[in-house]
Formats: structure tokens, sequence, C-alpha cells
């Protein structure tokens, strides 16, 4: 069975770091791009950012360039987003999502998402 | 950036009826070398993550029901629940997956008239 389990979420500080994580299962993770999409409360999907299987290359939405870096441990069938220099609008429900088989950069399956409230 | 615009924000359909989604890109999603649209549709039920619906504009993914359909090229997209069912209630976003930076339709909520 494919799992994604997200963790590292919380209440934190503007300017402010948090490093997420993504649990992968069920599946060889080696072999998939993997990604970041946010959900703001309330509101629409926002990609954030892909990693390619190896690791080799990454792209990233224009607002959290430079901020964040998405980086995976296949060994370990992990994938992380570190964020930092957080911002009030960065606030959300980060879900981690799977590339599909034939194109990594549709979203074959999301796990539940983990909240992060960037606030003072 | 590729812009996706969903239409409407919100419809409201009969139990059975028909329900009719519409997304245009900005820029065409079609690409020419493997005359394939990068676009697909998901569904996001409340308090869930999205649904992967459909790819490649029209095909279904495994276990989706066929009463979802989609159809369009280029810039032009629609997703056409034929007979709607309770458990359809849901918003759906539209995706281009084209090129980076990968984008969402704003949304298109779907209720129960």
């Amino acid at each position: 069975e494919v799992q994604l389990v997200e963790s590292g979420g919380g209440l934190v500080q503007p300017g402010g770091s948090l490093r997420l994580s993504c649990a992968a299962s069920g599946f060889t993770l080696s072999q998939k791009w993997m990604n970041w999409v946010r959900q703001a409360p309330g509101k629409g999907l926002e990609w954030v950012a892909t990693v390619k299987p190896d690791g080799g290359q990454q792209y990233y939405v224009d607002s959290v360039k430079g901020r964040f870096t998405i980086s995976r441990d296949n060994a370990n069938n992990l994938v992380y987003l570190q964020m930092n220099s957080l911002r009030a609008e960065d606030s959300a429900i980060y879900f981690c999502a799977r590339g599909a088989f034939d194109h990594g950069w549709r979203f074959d399956f999301w796990g539940q998402g983990t909240l992060v409230t960037v606030s003072s | 950036d590729i812009v996706m615009t969903q239409s409407p924000d919100s419809l409201a359909v009969s139990l059975g009826e028909r329900a009719t989604i519409n997304c245009k890109s900005s820029r065409s999603v079609l690409y020419t070398s493997n005359n394939k649209d990068y676009l697909s549709w998901y569904q996001q039920k409340p308090g869930q993550p999205p649904k992967l619906l459909i790819s490649w504009a029209s095909t279904r993914e495994s276990g989706v029901p066929d009463r979802f359909i989609g159809s369009g090229s280029g810039t032009d997209f629609t997703l056409t629940i034929s007979s709607l069912q309770a458990e359809d209630v849901a918003v759906y976003y539209c995706q281009q997956y084209l090129a980076p930076p990968l984008t969402f339709g704003g949304g298109t909520k779907v209720e129960i008239k």
C-alpha cells in the first residue's frame, strides 16, 4: 500500500525555520519525482517545489526561491522541505505528492498534509 | 508562467444531472512533439488531500468512474460529471504540468441543488 506521511509542521514565528519530512512507503522512492504542494486555509492549491528522482534537479515557485530547499534521502525513503525566513503568507497545509509514473509533474498520490502556521 | 483560470467558482447541480467545469490556460499546454495536452484534473473532498482523476486532458485514472469525462485541447478544457452523485460533492482543480512553475486553477466547488 502506497503511503506518504508528512511531519514537522507547527507554529513558528516570522523569520523562523522549519523542516518538513515526508516518509514514503509502498513504492520505490528512487524512481519517482517528488513534490510539495501547499494549501492556505480555505484557499486553493499552490505547487511549491519538485525534486528529480536522483535529487539532482529541483524546481521552485518564485515566492519560495532562495528560502525553501527540497531534498531527498532515497536510502531512507524520505523527502524534505527545509523552510527558512518564513512569512505569514507561508501558512498552509503542506502536502507531499508523488509524481506519476509517466510524468513526474502530475501528482498521482498525496499525503494527508502537515499544517504550518507562521505567526507571532 | 502559465495561468490557469477555472469557471465557475461554484455550481449547484441536482442529483443525476450534468455538471460542467471549465479550465482555460493562458497559453497552450499541448506539446506538439507528442500531441499530448499536459492537463490534469483533481478532486478534493473536505478534510482530504486531492485525488487525481484525469490526466492528459481526457485519460481517467484507474478506478475513476466513467461519469467523469475530460475534454478539450490547447488552451480550453472541460471536466464533465455526466450524472452527479452525492459523493461527487467536492472542489475540483485543473493543473498544467507542461512546464514549471506548475500551476493550478483556482478551483470549482460542486454542490447538490
